[in-house]
């Protein structure tokens, strides 16, 4: 069954480095989120992604933040200056069509010293 | 901002017994997603429900879309141990041709003890 990978499943960082974080949506999906969850509490939108584009992002997705789809098959997240509050479960979800069907993956666990 | 508000946090309950679970909101939402999540692992979709008062059942969970599309309830018949987990409800709005994120409630912890 087709799934969303991401890797790595854990990073650590010291604060102020950048981070990447990649996944790879399920392969005939057109549409891209990214999430995240701070332990002990719930699953927050990020931003999403579709036609080489940002269609939506939230609040917390501010300048520090970035995604790019660099070829056919990969989904980024870049972290610039990470902070302390930046640790959190990072999720990566894609979905097709209907396009409100989004399947998640298993996560990155980011850990900022 | 759209809040979705599940209800009990927690829940524990004896295995054979029934329970239900809630997810309301003052926003009207376009579809709702139920999920399963497990420690360290990411949400895996459950059902989504689209049409106002549709019930979908899958196995011994029912699921309900409210009338006015803006409260979702699960329903365990016979519980399991293997049903142990938090239950999170998530909401969409289509706002156009893009992709829309989901807002997510903060779930139900449940366990079912033997």
């Amino acid at each position: 069954e087709p799934e969303v990978t991401q890797t790595p499943s854990h990073q650590v960082t010291q604060m102020g480095q950048e981070v990447i974080l990649r996944c790879v949506p399920i392969s005939n999906h057109l549409y891209f989120y990214w999430y995240r969850q701070i332990l002990g509490q719930k699953v927050e939108f990020l931003v999403s992604f579709y036609n080489n584009e940002i269609s939506e992002k939230s609040e917390i997705f501010d300048d520090q933040f970035s995604v790019e789809r660099p070829d056919g098959s990969n989904f980024t997240l870049k972290i610039r200056s990470t902070k302390l509050e930046d640790s959190a479960m990072y999720f990566c979800a894609s979905s097709g069509t209907p396009k409100n069907i989004q399947y998640f993956g298993a996560g990155t666990r980011l850990s900022v010293l | 901002t759209q809040l979705l508000e599940q209800s009990p946090q927690f829940l524990s309950i004896q295995e054979g017994e029934n329970l239900t679970v809630y997810c309301n909101s003052s926003s009207v939402f376009s579809s709702l997603q139920w999920y399963r999540q497990e420690p360290g692992e990411g949400p895996v979709l459950l059902v989504t429900v689209v049409t106002g008062g549709e019930v979908k059942k899958l196995k011994r969970l029912t699921f309900q879309f409210g009338d006015a599309r803006k409260d979702s309830s699960l329903h365990i018949t016979a519980a399991q141990t293997g049903d142990t987990g938090l239950y999170l409800c998530a909401g969409a709005t289509y706002s156009g041709g893009g992709a829309d994120g989901l807002t997510f409630g903060k779930g139900t912890h449940l366990i079912i003890q033997p």
